[in-house]
C-alpha cells in the first residue's frame, strides 16, 4: 500500500505546552488527510481532517496544516491537557481506503 | 447518535476454528470498511463496500477471509481456519454519500487465537 510516515513515535510534554506530530505521504492522488485519537481498548476517533484544497484548519486547541507540494501534514495541539494523552494516527486516502501512520503515543504530564 | 457498533468486543478461539464478526454502520452511511490493527501499528485496510457491493479488497485479505454486506446494511467478516497470526483488533468503519466525509470507526473486535 501507499506509505505514510509519522514522527515522532513517542512524545512527552508538560501540561499547557504544545505538541506537534508530523506525517508524510507518498500518493500524489491523496486528497483527504484525517487525524485520529485512539485510547486504550477503543477504536480510532476522528479529531480533525483536512482536504487537499485547504492549507490549514483549526478547531479550538487542535490545528492541522497541509503542504501538498512537499506531501506532508502536521497536527498541532496547543494548551495540552492530561486527557489529551493517547495514541494519535495520521492517515491519507487511496480512493476510499485510508493508509495510516504507525502512530504517536502522546503523554501529557501534569 | 448510535455510532458504528461491532460485536463481539472480544473473541478467543482455538487455532483452526472459524470466527465471524458483525458490524452495524451508522444508519445513513452507505459505505462500510473493514480494517485490521495489530499491537503498536496503525489500522490496515482490508475491504470496502458501497451498499451491498464489495468494491475493493486488500492483498491482506487472504482466501480464508470473507466479508459480506447483504442488503447493504450490517456486514460480517468471517475468518476460516484461524491462525495465530490472525490475532488482532478488527475494526469496522462507515462513511456517507459524501465519500470520505464522516469516516467513523467502531470500537473493534479483539481476536485472540490460541
Amino acid at each position: 500500500g501507499e506509505n505514510v510516515e509519522q514522527h515522532p513515535s513517542t512524545l512527552s510534554v508538560q501540561e499547557g505546552d504544545s505538541a506537534v506530530i508530523k506525517c508524510t505521504y507518498s500518493d500524489s492522488a491523496s486528497n483527504y488527510f484525517p487525524w485520529y485519537k485512539q485510547e486504550l481498548g477503543k477504536g480510532p476517533q476522528l479529531i480533525i481532517d483536512i482536504r487537499s484544497n485547504v492549507g490549514e484548519k483549526k478547531d479550538q486547541r487542535i490545528a492541522v496544516t497541509l503542504n501538498k507540494t512537499a506531501k506532508h501534514f502536521s497536527l498541532h495541539i496547543t494548551e495540552t491537557q492530561p486527557e489529551d494523552s493517547a495514541v494519535y494516527f495520521c492517515a491519507s486516502n487511496s480512493g476510499y481506503a485510508l493508509n495510516f501512520g504507525k502512530g504517536t503515543s502522546l503523554l501529557v504530564t501534569p | 447518535d448510535t455510532g458504528v457498533s461491532q460485536d463481539p468486543r472480544h473473541k478467543i478461539t482455538k487455532r483452526g476454528q472459524n470466527v465471524t464478526f458483525r458490524c452495524d454502520p451508522i444508519s445513513e452511511h452507505n459505505r462500510l470498511y473493514w480494517y485490521r490493527q495489530t499491537l503498536g501499528q496503525g489500522p490496515e485496510f482490508l475491504t470496502y463496500f458501497q451498499n451491498e457491493a464489495q468494491l475493493e479488497k486488500s492483498r491482506l485479505l487472504s482466501d480464508r477471509f470473507s466479508a459480506e454486506r447483504p442488503k447493504g446494511s450490517f456486514s460480517t467478516l468471517e475468518i476460516q481456519r484461524t491462525e495465530q497470526g490472525d490475532s488482532a483488533m478488527y475494526l469496522c468503519a462507515s462513511s456517507g454519500d459524501r465519500g470520505l466525509y464522516g469516516y467513523t470507526f467502531g470500537s473493534g473486535t479483539r481476536l485472540t487465537v490460541v
